[in-house]
Order: C-alpha cells, then structure tokens, then sequence
C-alpha cells in the first residue's frame, strides 16, 4: 500500500464546479503539501500545513482553498473549477527531522476542468 | 522568477552511456539539493541529495556535484540504462524557508537500448 494516498486519481469536471481532491498519509509526517505539475512549469507548491492546526499559502494558492482534517488527512478543494485549474496533483508529506527536508509523494491526481 | 532551473528540457542517451543532467539556481541561501524521478503516472520519487557543505555524493550509478560558486548542480547516471528513462527534477531548499523545496521544470532523460 501507497504511503501517501491521493484519491480520485483522475477526475474530469465541468468550469465551476466544486471539486475536492484527497490526501491521506501514514507515514505519520507533520508536514504535508499540495503540489501541482504543469508542462514545462514543473511542480509549484499550492498550499502547505506543518501541523492540524498551522495552514500556509504557496506559491499559486488563488483558487483553491485547504482543510487539514487530522495529521494523517490533508485535502485541497477548488471552489469554483476554471479550465486553467486543468493539472496533475500531488500530495506529499516530509518529516522536518530529516536532513534537507526529503518530501514524499503520492501517485497524483488528474483533474480535467471542461 | 525562476529560482531553480533546468534548461534542458529532454535529453537523449544511448544505453551504457552517461547521462548529465543539470541544474542551475540563483538563490544564493540554497543549502540542501535534492534530485527526484518520476515515471509516467506515478510521483516523483526521491533520488539523490547533496548538503552544500559537500561538492559530490554518490549512490551506486548516481553521482551529483554541486558547484557553489557557479550555482550549478548536475546528477550524472552512469551506466545508462533503459529504465532511467523518467523525468528528472531538481530541488533547492534552506533553512530560512522552513525547508520549502522549490523545484525545477524538469528534464525528461530517454535512454535508448
């Protein structure tokens, strides 16, 4: 089994929908992160929580919007879904204990804004 | 702006060969590099890091050198083999940014049989 679950892996949706994409881990890291992956763009950090209760914007938060349900659960949700949201999305999770901060992903998730 | 850059988007190699990738940043704070590879419908995972307290760390076939002074990193695989073929990231991170990873666009390496 994964460590770091992301579901639904793949998702097509209409502009303006909600749409809420899901993260748990058990790794049993503090830290997780919403990352998504753009060609030719590489991975850009959207959100990121160092614990339940400690929320943080990244570098492209507009848009989109994060709940920390428990250590192990982190999701991210677009209020209202805009074609250009259209990207591959990555959880991931790190233990700041470690040397430099190695971040752990999980497998992604495919969100098609039509 | 980007801080970590990888210039070369893909790169071919033949089998056995080395392959080069490299990576420049312009944050001189950078103090830990990271290397990852991620397949087709999978995350990237964690290859390869450096301190730059260090100017080269090896594991096995990947070697990554870290040149401070020219802001340069580059991961050399050596041999080459077909299941490298992946796309390669690099990451930069300090200590002042809690440790946040900033990342490169990624070269996508083809090793060809």
């Amino acid at each position: 089994d994964a460590d770091v679950t992301q579901t639904p892996r793949n998702r097509i949706t209409k502009t303006g929908k909600r749409i809420m994409l899901e993260c748990s881990q058990t790794k049993g890291h503090d830290r997780m992160y919403w990352y998504r992956q753009d060609p030719g763009l590489g991975l850009r950090l959207i959100y990121y929580s160092f614990d339940v209760k400690d929320i943080n914007k990244g570098e492209i938060s507009d848009g989109y919007s994060v709940s920390r349900q428990a250590q192990a659960k982190f999701s991210l949700s677009l209020e209202s879904a805009i074609p250009n949201q259209t990207a591959l999305y990555f959880c991931a999770t790190s233990d700041p204990r470690g040397t430099g901060n190695t971040i752990y992903f999980g497998e992604g998730s495919w969100l098609t804004v039509v | 702006d980007q801080q970590v850059k990888q210039n070369s988007p893909s790169l071919s190699v033949q089998e056995g060969r080395i392959s080069i990738l490299n990576c420049d940043y312009t944050n001189s704070m950078f103090d830990y590099f990271l290397w990852y590879k991620k397949y087709p419908a999978e995350g990237p995972t964690f290859l390869i890091s450096i301190s730059s307290i260090k100017d080269k760390n090896e594991d096995g076939r990947f070697t990554v050198f870290l040149n401070k002074s020219a802001k340069h990193l580059s991961l050399h695989i050596v041999p080459s083999q077909p299941g490298d073929s992946a796309v390669y990231f690099c990451a930069a991170s300090f200590s002042g940014s809690a440790r946040q990873l900033t990342f490169g666009s990624g070269t996508q390496l083809t090793v060809l049989p």
